[in-house]
Formats: structure tokens, C-alpha cells, sequence
């Protein structure tokens, strides 16, 4: 979607190392979701985030939402081959509170 | 308790025929969503219900119809399938709609050919 743009598009990294992917939005967002999806599979929710400055972690993952509630970026350190996957994020908007537009997926490839 | 379901998990059409995707949940969601996605074009939303009773159009509705049977039930209709149809087709569903954001749960995909 052009109001959501995600980046990379693809990533390979060894493993152990850190990344980030980033999640961009021309307007303020109204709730911001991280997903992953394995490959063939359905997509698995992560986190949402929904207030300016938020930041949530899970086991290894972090995921932030700058002040202006435009900007997200997905942190994973040390990471694993479990990590592999595509991951996506998705927001809402306050013009559509009810629909998540979902930006064109980052592919984390995990070299061992 | 299975979440989001959906049936065919796979389908081959040939141009110009019909068929309908189905798709179910048992969470007692009052949203529901049909989405398409396509290499490099992440997930795109054809049509979503807000609630019983209630449908709309997303960011790529023509082609497609849908019809909201009840709470748990929500289908996708190809009328005339087109080659261009050829992709993997979500349903997802979500607890609220508009009062706050709430994520979506997802079935896991009907994967379609059309030749």
C-alpha cells in the first residue's frame, strides 16, 4: 500500500546478529500491528502499538512507535533461524478506524 | 476452539468459472475480513464486514462479492474468474470495530490458480 511503506523488502542476516525493520506512514496512525508469516502459512500477530512513544517486547523482538504516531521499526536481536519468515506491518487510521492497511512485508532470511 | 477458518486450502479454476471461498470463526468476533496477497504487494483488503448484517469495499473489491451469512460465517464469491485472480486469499477477523484498535486473527490462506 503507498500509505504504508516497509523496508527492506528483503533482508538476509547471520545468525546472532541484530536487525530492524521499519514501517512508515505519511499520516498518524491510529494503532500500529506487527505480524510474521511463515512461508506458506497464515500470518501470526506479534504486537499492536497504539500510543506515541510506545515500545513492546517480546522474547527477542522489540517494536516502537515514534512520538508523531508515524514511524514504527521492529528490532530483533541475536537472532535465529525461527526468526525466518515474512514480516509485516499493518496500520489503522482514524479516517478507517476498522481496516488495517498492511505494507508489502519484509523477507528475514537467517544465515547460519 | 480453531480461530479462523477457511476452506478450500487449495483451488484451480478456469477463466470464467465461479466458485466461493468460505471462511468461519468461532471467537465471536463481530469483524470480518477478506484479504489477497501477492508477491511484493503485501496484503491487500477486497472487501470487509464491520459487523453482522454490514459489508464493505477495501482497496481491491472488483471481481469479487461477499456476503456475511451471520456472525461467524463470512464467504468470497469469484462470479467469472480472470487469471489476475490467481493469488492466496486470507480471511481474518477481529473482536471490535472502531471504538479501538484490535488486532486481527487470520485463517490460513486458500491458495487459487486461475488458467
Amino acid at each position: 500500500s503507498q500509505e504504508l511503506e516497509q523496508s527492506p523488502q528483503s533482508l538476509i542476516v547471520q545468525e546472532g546478529k541484530n536487525l530492524t525493520i521499519n514501517c512508515t506512514s505519511s499520516k498518524t496512525l491510529y494503532g500500529l500491528y506487527w505480524y510474521k508469516q511463515k512461508y506458506g502459512e497464515g500470518l501470526i500477530f506479534l504486537m499492536m502499538l497504539q500510543k506515541g512513544g510506545e515500545e513492546k517486547s517480546h522474547e527477542k523482538i522489540t517494536a516502537k512507535l515514534d512520538e508523531k504516531k508515524q514511524q514504527s521499526s521492529l528490532h530483533i536481536t541475536a537472532s535465529q533461524p525461527s526468526h525466518a519468515g515474512i514480516y509485516l506491518c499493518g496500520a489503522g487510521f482514524y479516517s478507517s478506524a476498522s481496516k488495517i492497511i498492511f505494507g508489502s512485508g519484509t523477507r528475514l532470511s537467517i544465515r547460519p | 476452539n480453531a480461530g479462523v477458518t477457511q476452506t478450500p486450502k487449495f483451488q484451480v479454476l478456469k477463466t470464467g468459472q465461479s466458485m466461493t471461498l468460505q471462511c468461519a470463526q468461532d471467537m465471536n468476533h463481530n469483524s470480518m475480513y477478506w484479504y489477497r496477497q501477492d508477491p511484493g504487494m503485501g496484503l491487500r483488503l477486497i472487501y470487509y464486514s464491520a459487523s453482522e448484517g454490514t459489508t464493505d469495499k477495501g482497496e481491491v473489491p472488483n471481481g469479487y462479492n461477499v456476503s456475511r451469512l451471520n456472525k461467524r460465517e463470512f464467504s468470497l464469491r469469484l462470479e467469472s474468474a480472470a487469471p489476475s485472480q490467481t493469488s492466496v486469499y486470507f480471511c481474518a477477523s477481529s473482536p471490535i470495530a472502531g471504538a479501538a484498535p484490535y488486532e486481527q486473527y487470520f485463517g490460513p490462506g486458500t491458495r487459487l490458480t486461475v488458467t
